[in-house]
């Protein structure tokens, strides 16, 4: 069964201080892994789609990264601004754009 | 562009009764989708669409009923409204099938009492 698991639930940082979120995935031929961000009361939005292993995308403080078996986002340095929920989704082969989304982590930034 | 926009923003309703949310995107995307978020749950697919006259069901289907006339709108009928429906609902559409980002609409949350 296709699955997506991320970790950690939550996660509390000082400004400034990196970290990385993890997306451990579990697929029958990954077309894609994509990485959002989403805003209390408001849909998520779209941030990287990796294809293959060792694809590496930035973005601003964000970097995401795909092994065979999971993903990482990098946050370095963060600001207040970047406190959100992280959502990994995973496209199937034969998914017809069918995404299967982890539960998220919960990142605070504190000043 | 408006993108996708989604109606209504709230909606509160009791047990038995129907309702339509409606979605409606101006990208001319091929691809829609109606997702429920659920806390501690990853966005679970409820149905999707693959153009206009094509639908199918996705991961949690049952008690919800689609239909894609055109291009544009995708609108998601609860047929009997149940408590286990009360959720967050989103709509989102992307060009095509191959793996495309996909853009979200604002949301409904929906409350079944």
């Amino acid at each position: 069964e296709d699955q997506v698991t991320q970790s950690p639930e939550a996660l509390r940082l000082q400004e400034g201080e990196s970290s990385s979120l993890n997306c451990s995935y579990t697929v029958s031929g990954l077309r894609g892994l994509f990485w959002y961000r989403q805003d209390p009361g408001k849909g998520p939005e779209f941030l990287f789609t990796l294809y293959s292993a060792g694809e590496e995308k930035e973005k601003e403080r964000l970097k995401a990264t795909l092994t065979k078996k999971e993903s990482f986002l990098h946050i370095t340095a963060p600001k207040p601004e970047d406190s959100a929920t992280y959502l990994c989704a995973v496209q199937a082969s034969g998914g017809y754009n069918k995404l299967i989304f982890g539960a998220g982590t919960r990142l605070a930034v504190h000043p | 562009n408006a993108g996708v926009t989604q109606t209504p923003k709230f909606q509160v309703l009791k047990t038995g009764q129907s309702m339509t949310l409606q979605c409606a995107q101006d990208m001319n995307h091929e691809y829609m989708s109606w997702y429920r978020q659920d806390p501690g749950m990853g966005l679970r697919l409820i149905h999707y669409s693959v153009g206009a006259g094509i639908t199918d069901q996705g991961e949690v289907p049952n008690g919800y009923n689609v239909s894609r006339s055109t291009t544009e709108d995708f609108p998601l009928r609860l047929l009997s409204a149940a408590p286990s429906q009360t959720s967050v609902y989103f709509c989102a559409s992307s060009p095509g099938t191959a793996p495309h980002e996909q853009y979200f609409g604002p949301g409904t949350r929906l409350t079944v009492t």
